[in-house]
């Protein structure tokens, strides 16, 4: 069965710093790898999406992950961190056709 | 674009009562999906669809029915309310599986 691992629960970073956002899976195969960004009270919106191919991705609001396949890893990055970034991140997978798996979520948060 | 809409978005019940939460998408997608997220926990499928007439279980179904009579509408049923399914609830749909899902608001439901 395909799972999500987003080790930690909370992060807090200073504004204009960088920022990395860890997430394993586990799937047997290569997986359909995703990020959704929650701000609160609202739905998930997806950052970006890895199929194939490149395995660094570029995302919308200056976001990127890379793919690692030895490391089962998809982590999230960006250089350099806005105060409107603060919200919770999740990591997903898909590993069939119909049903993605999300991860616990990493809750950051942005210090002035 | 209204997108993916769920209605109500807020509901109080209490302990054996029923209530439908209903899902509505514009977007034409074949496949659609009821989540729970619960602090701590991410979010976990319930059921899918991925057409019109069909359903199917998730990670989590107990306790919850639904339908898809109609390609733009999922329902999501409590037939006997328990505390434990005190949660908030997004309904998604994607075009295709494993693809991008975009996701209501959520309905917040409060079992007492």
């Amino acid at each position: 069965a395909q799972s999500v691992t987003q080790p930690d629960i909370h992060i807090t970073v200073s504004e204009g710093a960088s920022l990395e956002l860890r997430c394993n899976y586990s799937y047997g195969a290569t997986p359909y790898l995703f990020w959704y960004v929650q701000s609160p009270g609202q739905g998930l919106q997806l950052l970006l999406k890895y199929f194939s191919g490149d395995t660094l991705v570029q995302g919308i609001k200056g976001f990127e992950a890379e793919f690692k396949r030895s490391q089962s890893s998809f982590n999230l990055r960006k250089p350099s961190v806005h105060w409107s970034d603060a919200a919770e991140y999740f990591c997903a997978v898909a590993g069939g056709y119909q049903k993605v798996t999300f991860g616990t979520g990493t809750k950051l948060q942005v210090i002035p | 674009n209204a997108g993916v809409t769920q209605t109500p978005k807020f509901r109080v019940l209490k302990t054996g009562q029923s209530m439908t939460l209903l899902c509505a998408q514009d977007m034409n997608h074949e496949y659609m999906y009821w989540y729970r997220q619960d602090p701590g926990m991410g979010l976990r499928l319930i059921h899918y669809s991925v057409g019109e007439g069909t359903t199917a279980k998730g990670e989590v179904p107990d306790g919850y029915n639904v339908s898809r009579l109609k390609k733009q509408n999922f329902l999501l049923g409590l037939e006997s309310a328990a505390p434990s399914q005190t949660s908030v609830y997004f309904c998604a749909s994607s075009r295709q599986g494993a693809g991008e899902l975009f996701f209501g608001e959520g309905s917040r439901l409060t079992v007492l």
